[in-house]
């Protein structure tokens, strides 16, 4: 089956402690992106990825990090969290090199607390 | 599951009647068009897309409209079912955003039996 896979689904965390978030595709997509949706304020791009090695920002990249070491895989790292960093965190793939010209496949999403 | 508890402004439908949500989009250099439906607990899903070459486009049961000089695009759904009702985000993109991918903030379908 064609899918996006996140983990952890739900997490809760302290100020300050390291985490990453992994995302996984089995389509082949060379588009990988990660968004993060907050009441009010819709969906909004954190980072990017148009193939192996080869990231970018979108709109809110700050105290994000992000791989893309194999095709599959895009993690999002959290080198440390803090409480504005709560939110629902959603990893998506597409296999449209220009990235969004295809239809984008989203994966379940990830509810991130940070205390 | 997850919910977003977003204040979204929401549209009301009688089951079978025709729905269209609006969306106001804010880069008129803007190229590409995509309408997402979001169901409690899930991800986007990819319902129809337009460019902006396109003022009209068609899938099933669903049609985009663009309207490129007000900068509105729009999601009619023909003969609503109770299976429609979720969350519709539109988004845009294009070269001069570099491709990054800006949604609005939603309108919350509510399909009435």
């Amino acid at each position: 089956e064609a899918q996006v896979t996140q983990n952890p689904r739900y997490l809760i965390t302290v100020t300050g402690k390291k985490l990453t978030v992994t995302c996984s595709q089995n389509m082949n997509h060379e588009y990988m992106s990660w968004y993060r949706q907050d009441p009010g304020l819709g969906l909004r791009q954190i980072y990017y990825s148009m193939n192996v090695e080869v990231t970018d920002k979108g709109d809110v990249p700050e105290g994000y990090k992000v791989s893309r070491k194999e095709k599959r895989n895009f993690p999002l790292i959290l080198e440390s969290p803090s409480p504005n960093q709560t939110s629902l965190y959603f990893c998506a793939s597409s296999s449209s090199i220009a990235g969004l010209r295809g239809e984008q496949y989203f994966g379940p999403g990830t509810r991130l607390t940070v205390t | 599951g997850e919910s977003v508890g977003l204040h979204l402004p929401t549209l009301s439908v009688q089951e079978g009647d025709n729905s269209i949500i609006n969306c106001a989009y804010s880069n008129s250099a803007s190229d590409y068009f995509i309408w997402y439906k979001q169901e409690s607990g899930k991800g986007p899903q990819f319902i129809i897309d337009i460019r902006s070459n396109m003022d009209k486009r068609q899938g099933q049961r669903v049609t985009v409209l663009l309207n490129k000089t007000v900068k509105h695009l729009s999601l009619q759904i023909a003969a609503t079912q109770p299976g429609d009702s979720a969350v519709y985000f539109c988004a845009e993109t294009g070269m001069d955003s570099s491709y990054k991918l800006i949604f609005g903030s939603g309108t919350r379908l509510l399909v009435r039996p």
